[in-house]
């Protein structure tokens, strides 16, 4: 079975452009969270969508936002792009958005921003 | 605000022996669940092990254990004989499960595991 898949791995990007980031979570789960993680840090939650609802939203800009999509998978959109925004982006599925269930993770996406 | 803290940036062990690695939390939530994910160098989270916060008994997953103490608010990860695939970065993390809570996980800074042959 395919697990959590992100595209593309790795992305070089210009201060002020866009980017689209893109999840597909493990086939039957619901909910997709999405995490940033800079380098020598944890990953810090950015939004979390369950059946296409936005159920949640961490403590970042609105440059940030994202959309779940009837096939469960997700984009997230990062506008007018920091260089602080270089980071690892991870995407975790779950089989609901609450209840004791483990989250799955992807391989992230790497994202520079020069 | 929930936090977690690992107060070991790095850790070394000898393979086969068995390393004991912290993680402290700090909530007033009475529901949560305490989870510990190994972050090799390629960059994914791989879940290890689950504790919640009405378990009676310490979670145990084959060479994983966590020594839970509700009253220090700790939740170590205990990985008995070590292996050299096991170094990695290891991520505390933790959810809320109370009413209104959106499920996110916190986690640490993490530690990096380093196992010498």
């Amino acid at each position: 079975d395919a697990g959590v898949t992100q595209s593309p791995t790795h992305l070089i990007k210009t201060r002020g452009q866009q980017v689209t980031l893109r999840c597909s979570p493990i086939s039957g789960h619901k909910s997709v969270s999405w995490y940033q993680q800079v380098l020598g840090q944890g990953p810090q939650f950015i939004f979390q969508y369950y059946e296409k609802e936005e159920r949640g939203r961490g403590n970042f800009p609105d440059r940030f936002s994202a959309r779940q999509f009837p096939n469960y998978s997700s984009e997230l959109n990062v506008n007018a792009l920091l260089l602080g925004d270089s980071a690892l982006y991870l995407c975790a599925s779950s089989l609901e958005a609450r209840g004791v269930t483990e989250a799955f993770f992807g391989q992230g996406t790497r994202l520079t921003v020069v | 605000a929930q936090k977690i803290t690992q107060t070991q940036p790095g850790m070394f062990v000898q393979e086969k022996e068995a390393v004991t690695l912290d993680c402290t939390y700090d909530t007033s939530d009475q529901s949560y669940g305490l989870f510990w994910y190994k972050q090799p160098s390629s960059g994914e989270m791989i879940f290890l092990i689950y504790q919640g916060s009405y378990d009676e008994q310490n979670a145990t997953e084959g060479r994983y254990s966590l020594n839970f103490q509700k009253a220090r608010k700790s939740a170590n990860l205990v990985i008995s004989a070590s292996q050299l695939g096991d170094s990695a970065m290891y991520f505390c993390a933790m959810r809320i499960y109370s009413g209104g809570s959106n499920y996110k996980l916190t986690f640490g800074k993490g530690t990096l595991l380093t196992v010498n042959p």
